[in-house]
């Protein structure tokens, strides 16, 4: 089945304590990227990557890395979390960036941070 | 960045009545996306739209582009509860693989 990984679904976490959250795509598309979702924000796009070892920064990349050694894995890495990056995360594919093509998510990472 | 206004941001609605979700830029578009996000679920495509005047439809869902590509808009002819959720649009800008998503319409149909 043709899918985005993410895990975990659910993170409860202290401040400062490095975390990585993982997301696999099985459909070798070209293009990934991490999202945010806070109430009444929408979503909003923190790094997308155009392709192995290519990647860039979105609307929001403060506080987060991203790596693409590999096609199928985008990991998202926060080296000190603080309180305000607790929301809800989606990891997101698609087969080419640009918009040409839709966007499959994952089922999501909420985030809690204290 | 890329700006998108999307209104209202709640919308309830009787079983049966229509709806419909408006989103706005003040810059030309390549294209538009639209995703729905059921409660407690991830966003799923819908659709996308590329022309000018566009006119798409599923079902009861008739998507539109306008005729100057800065603004579209998702209706929704007699809702179901199957409707229910957050409908988000989302646009890319011409020169960047950024997305970028409206702050999202949450639906609620009461039966």
């Amino acid at each position: 089945e043709a899918q985005v990984t993410q895990n975990p679904r659910y993170l409860i976490t202290v401040t400062g304590k490095k975390l990585t959250v993982t997301c696999s795509q099985n459909m070798n598309h070209e293009y990934m990227s991490w999202y945010r979702q806070d109430p009444g924000l929408g979503l909003r796009q923190i790094y997308y990557s155009m392709n192995v070892e290519v990647t860039d920064k979105g609307d929001v990349p403060e506080g987060y890395k991203v790596s693409r050694k590999e096609k199928r894995n985008f990991p998202l890495i926060l080296e000190s979390p603080s309180p305000n990056q607790t929301s809800l995360y989606f990891c997101a594919s698609s087969s080419t960036g640009s918009g040409n093509s839709p966007l499959h998510f994952g089922n999501g990472t909420r985030l809690t941070v204290t | 960045g890329q700006q998108v206004m999307q209104i209202p941001q709640y919308q309830h609605v009787q079983e049966g009545e229509d709806f419909t979700t408006y989103c706005n830029s003040s810059t030309t578009l390549s294209n538009i996306q639209w995703y729905k996000q059921r409660p407690g679920g991830h966003p799923v495509f819908l659709i996308q739209l590329v022309k000018s005047g566009e006119v798409k439809k599923q079902k009861r869902l008739t998507f539109q582009f306008g005729e100057a590509k800065k603004n579209s808009s998702l209706h929704i002819t007699a809702t179901q509860t199957t409707d229910v959720g957050t409908y988000f649009c989302a646009v890319t800008s011409y020169n960047f693989n950024k997305f970028y998503f409206g702050s999202g319409t949450k639906l609620n149909v009461k039966p």
